[in-house]
């Protein structure tokens, strides 16, 4: 059963431009979402997070937004850069546990 | 502040060996997570460490997998007679010693297991 789920698998767009990547997940219990950032034969970076008691949370270029009834989130990067061409994760935590659930991945490409 | 390592970064073991990767969280953490990655997937919780103690193993194999954070060293993760799957890319975490789900748990290199 997967919990944390992102959809789409990879997504390219143009240097400059906004990159949308979006996160549903299933348990109402998840209080606390992070974005993690990959590169390949590297651990995830931490990018941003955002607990239940937020819709938005902002850093720089990066925008979590989060919507509880729709038990969505998603990531905005603004402007998109090639250095941010990546595999995406989500991941949410449960409050009590301290165990990430993490969604399989959105693989970003940004074109020069 | 060094981030947290993680070695061997690669390990080879031929099916029926032991293999024993090891973790040394961020200076100043003292909680160890423990994850797997199998190819083009996300990653899995295993096991959740403080200082000798296991406070959670909910995500661990129930044979042939173990895992320690002793009082002084690293944290250990043992896999007892591999098998071919069990090559992944297996990464810790560590977080602050605050005990709030909303730390963040940052992440090492990870060791990349190929069972032959």
């Amino acid at each position: 059963d997967q919990q944390v789920k992102q959809n789409s698998p990879s997504l390219s767009v143009q240097e400059g431009r906004i990159s949308i990547l979006n996160c549903d997940y299933t348990n109402s219990m998840f209080d606390y979402f992070l974005w993690y950032k990959k590169y390949p034969a590297e651990g995830p970076t931490f990018l941003i997070s955002i607990s239940s008691i937020k819709d938005k949370n902002e850093d720089g270029r990066f925008t979590v937004f989060l919507n509880k009834s729709a038990k969505h989130l998603s990531l905005h990067i603004v402007p998109s850069q090639p250095g941010d061409s990546a595999v995406y994760f989500c991941a949410a935590s449960a409050a009590g546990t301290y165990k990430y659930i993490f969604g399989t991945g959105t693989r970003l490409k940004v074109l020069a | 502040n060094a981030g947290v390592m993680q070695n061997p970064r690669h390990l080879v073991r031929r099916r029926g060996q032991e293999a024993r990767l090891r973790c040394s969280p961020m200076k100043g953490h003292s909680h160890v997570y423990w994850y797997r990655q199998l190819p083009e997937e996300g990653l899995k919780f295993m096991v959740y460490l403080q200082k000798e103690n296991i406070i959670d193993e909910s995500g661990m194999p129930k044979e042939r997998f173990s895992a320690e954070f002793p009082k002084e060293g690293p944290s250990i993760l043992r896999i007892q007679q591999v098998v071919r799957g069990d090559s992944a890319a297996y990464f810790c975490a560590s977080s602050p010693p605050d005990r709030v789900n909303t730390d963040t748990q940052y992440f090492g290199p990870g060791t990349r297991l190929t069972v032959l």
